[in-house]
């Protein structure tokens, strides 16, 4: 059974840092053609794709926020980390991890249930 | 970047009606690579359709997905009462991957 569950801070100030944190089980990440991928949901808002990892180490990101964002992963500890630089409050939203199905990397039929980052002073 | 718009924004229907949701891209999503997700409040969004028609493990064979180019369409054959719920689409041909800003399925 894969489940995955994201862990951080509910709460971040303006121009911190904000790290996530995705603890996953029942795959591993170095297997091929495996992915986990960062998405995010402002409150009564759509979603939004952030950055994705690879069984390659390969990353990617979204070019619009690419500046501000690492993803790496630890495959150990079955772990994929986010960090997002310079937060506002913009950037308050639910934040999910998701694993890329078989049919594409960019298809996810497993999620977290998310966790939710308040940007405020 | 590929736009995706949902329409309508809201649709107010009855257990055992049929549903029609459509989503239009701004250029053609090449391989139909559209996928469609379902969202209840309080919960992590759900696969129901990737490549436009294929239905994700365990989704009842009243959901449905077609079309091609720049026009899709997710069709609910007869709600059942859990099927009221928000509906995004997603596009993973293009980069970044983009999703529709939902419909949202209401009980009449």
């Amino acid at each position: 059974q894969v489940t995955l569950r994201e862990s951080g801070p509910a709460l971040v100030k303006p121009t911190q840092t904000l790290t996530l944190t995705c603890t996953f089980s029942g795959f591993s990440l170095r297997r091929s053609g495996m992915c986990v991928s960062w998405i995010r949901q402002p409150p009564g808002k759509a979603l939004e794709w952030l950055a994705l990892v690879d069984w390659d180490d390969d990353k990617y990101y979204n070019t619009s926020l690419k500046t501000r964002l690492t993803i790496s992963r630890d495959t150990s500890k079955k772990q994929v980390v986010l960090t997002m630089t310079n937060m506002d409050p913009v950037d308050t939203a639910t934040y999910y991890c998701a694993r890329g199905s078989g049919a594409s990397c960019y298809v996810f039929d497993d999620w977290g249930q998310g966790t939710l980052v308040t940007v405020s002073s | 970047d590929i736009v995706l718009t949902q329409s309508p924004g809201t649709l107010s229907l009855s257990p055992g009606e049929r549903a029609t949701l459509s989503c239009r891209a701004s250029q053609s999503v090449s391989n139909s690579y559209l996928a469609w997700y379902q969202q209840k409040p309080g919960q992590a969004p759900r696969l129901l359709i990737y490549g436009a028609s294929s239905r994700a493990t365990g989704i009842p064979d009243r959901f449905s997905g077609s079309g091609s180019g720049t026009d899709f369409t997710l069709t609910i054959s007869r709600l059942e009462p859990e099927d009221f719920a928000v509906y995004y689409c997603q596009q993973y041909a293009g980069s970044p991957r983009t999703f529709g800003q939902g419909t949202k399925l209401e009980i009449k």
